[in-house]
């Protein structure tokens, strides 16, 4: 069974810093993989798609296939980032996982 | 576009009450799913509707039902609630099962006691 593993619950750092989530997967075929964030007392919504390679909010990631990593990055973390970060992966049968999520603080 | 509704915000039960959790969309969304968030094991899929007149259960149904009452609507029901069934819950909703952004609404947070 496929798995998303965030080894990070919290994640600290300070402002202008660069940030790194990590997202580790376990699946045999080809997934399709997301990062969800949760701003406070905001609904869960879609930050990026591997599929789109785009750069939402200064973040970007690359999916690592021979690593099964697709971590999440930002040359320099906002105070406006803290949140809640879930990556997600989605696989062949159309089923949906999300990880465990990360807190990130961004301290000023 | 309100999106995702659910209703309620909060609610706090007894062991063996029932209750239900509505939700909405208003995307025509034809996929919709019923996740609980707990601390240290993210979004875990408790049923979804693939489609208006089908439901399937997820990672974790025990102790739930659900309905599709139309296109729109997917409610959620807990027939003898358990402090195990204490989390937060979500409602989300995407035009097809499969790769596609889910939207997600608001959440609603029960305690069983």
């Amino acid at each position: 069974a496929q798995r998303v593993t965030q080894p990070e619950k919290l994640l600290s750092v300070f402002k202008g810093a660069p940030v790194e989530l990590k997202c580790n997967y376990s699946y045999s075929g080809s997934p399709e993989l997301f990062w969800y964030v949760q701003y406070s007392r905001q609904r869960l919504q879609l930050l990026l798609r591997h599929i789109s390679r785009e750069s939402i909010k200064g973040f970007t990631a690359d999916l690592n296939k021979g690593e099964t990593s697709f971590h999440l990055k930002k040359p320099f973390a906002q105070e406006e980032d803290s949140a809640m970060y879930y990556c997600a992966l989605s696989d062949n049968n159309n089923d949906m996982r999300f990880g465990a999520g990360t807190r990130l603080t961004v301290k000023p | 576009n309100a999106g995702v509704t659910q209703t309620p915000k909060f609610q706090v039960l007894k062991t063996g009450q029932s209750m239900t959790l509505q939700c909405a969309q208003d995307m025509n969304h034809n996929s919709m799913y019923w996740y609980r968030q707990d601390p240290g094991m993210g979004l875990r899929l408790i049923y979804y509707s693939a489609s208006e007149g089908t439901t399937d259960k997820g990672e974790v149904p025990n102790g739930y039902n659900v309905s599709r009452l139309n296109k729109r609507e997917f409610s959620l029901r807990l027939e003898s609630a358990a402090p195990s069934q204490t989390s937060v819950y979500f409602c989300a909703s995407n035009r097809d099962r499969g790769p596609y952004e889910q939207y997600f609404g608001p959440g609603t947070r029960l305690t069983v006691t």
